[in-house]
């Protein structure tokens, strides 16, 4: 099973510059989510989707964009870069929000500096 | 509100002695409740998990935890712990809505 699978592990990226981070899951998990995390401040959710076709922000979306067109891929796009986004980001999937398959399973993160 | 706390940002134990991670939270209901594990570097790994029935439940690692409807707690306990256990923990807990909610976590550092 390769259950969550986040790439790149880890990128350095200009100022304005965009790139999408990529999430791939295969056990057909209907919730995916992206998380950022600091130091000090925990998990905060950044989006999340409850099936194909189907987004919502979380937390702290502002800066980043989503889209599910699968059930399998979930990428996250930082359309323009800025240093406050350096961060790990984690990708989670669930097989429910609800109820007890809501178990989350996370990608092992990418690490992301802005210079 | 929901929400979860952690209020332990630090905790420093000896290799062999008895752990106890705090985690409280705030909820209407009974909530699912969920602890994690982050080594250095790495994704963040289920322990356990709390459901309904036995309020205390067995993880993996030799951890268990035990869920206090009049605390609202849900503290992360382990008889003796092992200088591998050093890592971040996490606690969390879904409820109505679309979002997990995870506390700030408590780094756990072990001391030979």
């Amino acid at each position: 099973n390769a259950g969550v699978t986040q790439t790149p592990k880890f990128q350095v990226l200009k100022t304005g510059q965009s790139m999408t981070l990529q999430c791939a899951q295969d056990m057909n998990h209907e919730y995916m989510s992206w998380y950022r995390q600091d130091p000090g401040m925990g998990l905060r959710l950044i989006h999340y989707s409850v099936g194909a076709g189907i987004t919502d922000q979380g937390e702290v979306p502002n800066g980043y964009n989503v889209s599910r067109s699968t059930t399998e891929d979930f990428p996250l796009r930082l359309l323009s870069a800025a240093p406050s986004q350096t961060s790990v980001y984690f990708c989670a999937s669930s097989y429910s929000i609800l109820g007890s398959g809501n178990t989350i399973y996370f990608g092992e993160g990418s690490w992301l500096t802005v210079v | 509100a929901q929400s979860v706390t952690q209020p332990d940002i630090h905790i420093t134990v000896s290799e062999g002695a008895s752990l106890e991670l705090r985690c409280n939270y705030s909820y209407g209901a009974t909530p699912y409740l969920f602890w994690y594990v982050q080594s250095p570097g790495q994704g963040l790994q289920l322990l356990l998990k709390y459901f309904s029935g036995d309020t205390l439940v067995q993880g993996i690692k030799g951890f268990e935890a035990e869920f206090k409807r009049s605390q609202s707690s849900f503290n992360l306990r382990k008889p003796s712990v092992h200088w591998s256990d050093a890592a971040e923990y996490f606690c969390a807990m879904t409820g109505t809505g679309n979002q997990f909610y995870f506390g700030t976590g408590t780094s756990l550092t072990v001391i030979p």
